[in-house]
């Protein structure tokens, strides 16, 4: 069975600029969750998402944002963005009910 | 608000001793603790998982123990080998909703 698969693995944007990370989830999983892993802040929980529906969210600003897809692909948009956010953005999957979660390689965003 | 500590933030051993790596956190009402890897640039891989009701776990050379009442585990690697290196995280989940909240990591590094 695939792992959960993230696109793009790196990405290179300028200050102000809107980026689109794309996260594909193991099969049969229904709840992707995104984080973003920083050297000075560790890894730090974004959003949840189950069936479409955002049911939790982190303590980041509203440049942050996600979505599900039916199939249960997940795309997380980060707008306006900020040196700050340069970061190794983290998705990972799990079954309903189950809770090991398993990652994904992540995307690497470097912002100059 | 929970809180996870990892002691010690870095550890160096030759190959082939047992070690004995610590996390601790805030609030004792989990749900679940897990213990991840990860390689330097690449995403998470999850080694045990432990539910709240549970003591401890146990993959082939890799122990992990829970004591909920005074927020602590430890994961214990026997005979450790070079291909060990790597961050081992821990991370609770406090809710029913698939947050995880991580500690900040221990750096192992295992000599030849």
């Amino acid at each position: 069975k695939a792992g959960v698969t993230q696109t793009p693995r790196y990405l290179i944007k300028t200050r102000g600029q809107q980026v689109t990370l794309s996260c594909s989830p193991i099969s049969g999983h229904r709840s992707v969750s995104w984080y973003q892993q920083t050297p000075g802040q560790g890894l730090q929980f974004l959003f949840e998402y189950f069936s479409e529906t955002q049911r939790n969210k982190g303590n980041f600003p509203g440049r942050f944002s996600g979505r599900q897809f039916s199939n249960s692909r997940s795309e997380m948009n980060v707008s306006t963005l900020e040196l700050g956010d340069s970061a190794l953005y983290l998705c990972a999957s799990n079954l309903v009910g189950a809770d090991t979660q398993y990652f994904g390689p992540g995307t690497r965003l470097t912002v100059l | 608000k929970q809180e996870v500590t990892q002691i010690p933030a870095a550890l160096s051993v030759p190959e082939g001793e047992n070690l004995v790596l610590n996390c601790s956190f805030t609030d004792s009402a989990i749900y679940n603790l897990q213990w991840f890897r990860q390689d330097p640039g690449k995403g998470l891989t999850s080694l045990l998982l432990i539910q709240s009701s549970q003591r401890e776990q146990t993959s082939g050379r890799l122990n992990a123990s829970l004591d909920k009442s005074s927020g602590r585990s430890t994961l214990y690697i026997a005979a450790s080998q070079p291909g060990d290196s790597a961050t081992y995280l821990c991370a609770v989940q406090d809710t029913g909703f698939q947050k995880l909240v991580f500690g900040t990591g221990t750096r192992l590094l295992v000599s030849p």
